[in-house]
This record gives structure tokens, C-alpha cells and sequence, in this order.
């Protein structure tokens, strides 16, 4: 079965300091992954997503970047964050190539809680 | 541009009644899908079920079942004989775009189930 993993699960940063979140996913290839933030009490908001290595795409401008340097490995990062960046961090993918739900339904890890003072 | 709509921030419901949390969307694409997702306060996003636009049926998954009017474009999530376990933020997901399989959620509805 497959399963996907997110660490850490909570960070206290300060303002201006790197970030570096890491996603993986096991038991399947070849997925899409996908980076969403979600401020408190509020809705997912779409950050990035990727298709393949080394494939990335930005959905939202801002201080953040994504990586894909593995097949089910996904890493979002900051050189400086930001007081806005505060959030839960969420990680997702879907199995890619098939029709229905099977095929498009995200499933998403356990998140990160991240505190930027 | 895909937009999805949840008009009740709140919702209370005693316990073992049925619960209907409301969902609408927009969108030009004669394909999508529709997804709800349970969030409890430990934060994970939970599947619960899947309507596709050609589906000629009303998705079903246990006590959840999802009343898909497709003229009306609403995507309602009914929630039979409801339980204290029920109670968490439920959002309702579109797909917008084949291949990249992206989704835009609602800005969710707060379930309390009331013993």
C-alpha cells in the first residue's frame, strides 16, 4: 500500500531563516506531488506541483521554491522566511495514468505545522 | 475561472441525525471532479468521496453520499445517522485540469456533532 510521509512535523523558525520541508512517498511511481499551505481556519491553497523530476510548477508567487530531486521525493524551501509563511504545510499526490477516482484522487500526508516569529 | 463555494462556516447537528453540508461550483470544463475531504484537528486530509461529471449516479461510500445535481452545479455532502467522530472541517475539491490532476478547495464547513 502506498503511504507518504512528511517531516518535520512542526517548526518554530525565525523570520529570515532557510526552510527546507521534505515529502516522500512510498509504494507507488512515477506520481504527481503537490505542495499546499493552509493558513488557520481557512481553505488549501495550491503552492506547487510537479509531474515528474525535476518538473516544477509555481502556482503563487512568493518566497518559496519546490524540488523534485527523486521520483517520490518532494522538498519545499525558503532562503528567508517571511512572518507569512507561517502556516500548515501540506503534501499530496495521486497515481497518475488512470481514469476515475483511482486516478484523480489526491491523497495527502500529515502536514507540517510551521511558526515563523 | 474554477471556483468552489461552501456558504455555511458552521455547522451543529445532534448526534445520529442526518447532516447535509452544501457545495457549488463554477467552472467551463465539461469535465471534472468533484471531491470532500474530512479534516479533523489533528490537521490530515481524509478522502471521503468522488463524483465524477459523467458519472450517471450519485456517489455513495458508507454514511457518506454526495447528491450531485449537475444543472444546479451543486455538490452536496449527506452525512447519514451522524457520529461524535463526525465532528472536524469538511472541504469540498474540484479538479480543474486534466494531466496535473490540480484541485481548488472551499474554504471548508465546521461540523459539530452535538451528543
Amino acid at each position: 500500500s502506498q503511504t507518504i510521509h512528511q517531516w518535520p512535523a512542526t517548526l518554530v523558525q525565525p523570520v529570515g531563516s532557510p526552510l527546507s520541508l521534505e515529502c516522500t512517498v512510498e509504494g507507488t511511481s512515477n506520481p504527481n506531488l503537490y505542495w499546499y499551505r493552509q493558513a488557520a481556519g481557512r481553505g488549501l491553497q495550491l503552492l506547487f506541483y510537479s509531474v515528474g523530476i525535476g518538473q516544477i510548477s509555481s502556482e503563487v508567487p512568493q518566497n518559496l521554491s519546490a524540488s523534485r530531486p527523486q521520483d517520490r521525493q518532494f522538498i519545499l524551501s525558503s532562503k528567508k522566511l517571511l512572518l507569512s509563511d507561517s502556516g500548515f504545510y501540506l503534501c499530496a499526490w495521486t497515481v497518475r495514468r488512470l481514469a476515475g477516482v483511482r486516478g484523480e484522487t489526491q491523497y495527502f500526508g500529515p502536514g507540517t505545522r510551521l511558526l515563523v516569529l | 475561472a474554477q471556483k468552489i463555494t461552501q456558504t455555511q462556516p458552521g455547522m451543529f447537528v445532534q448526534e445520529k441525525e442526518a447532516v447535509t453540508l452544501d457545495c457549488t461550483y463554477d467552472t467551463s470544463d465539461p469535465s471534472y471532479g468533484l471531491f470532500w475531504y474530512k479534516q479533523p484537528s489533528s490537521g490530515e486530509m481524509i478522502f471521503l468521496i468522488y463524483q465524477g461529471s459523467y458519472d450517471q449516479q450519485n456517489a455513495t461510500e458508507g454514511r457518506y453520499s454526495l447528491n450531485f445535481q449537475k444543472a444546479r452545479k451543486s455538490a452536496n455532502l449527506v452525512i447519514s445517522a451522524s457520529q461524535l467522530g463526525d465532528s472536524a472541517m469538511y472541504f469540498c475539491a474540484m479538479r480543474v485540469i486534466q494531466g496535473a490532476q490540480k484541485l481548488v478547495f472551499g474554504q471548508g464547513t465546521r461540523l459539530t456533532i452535538n451528543p
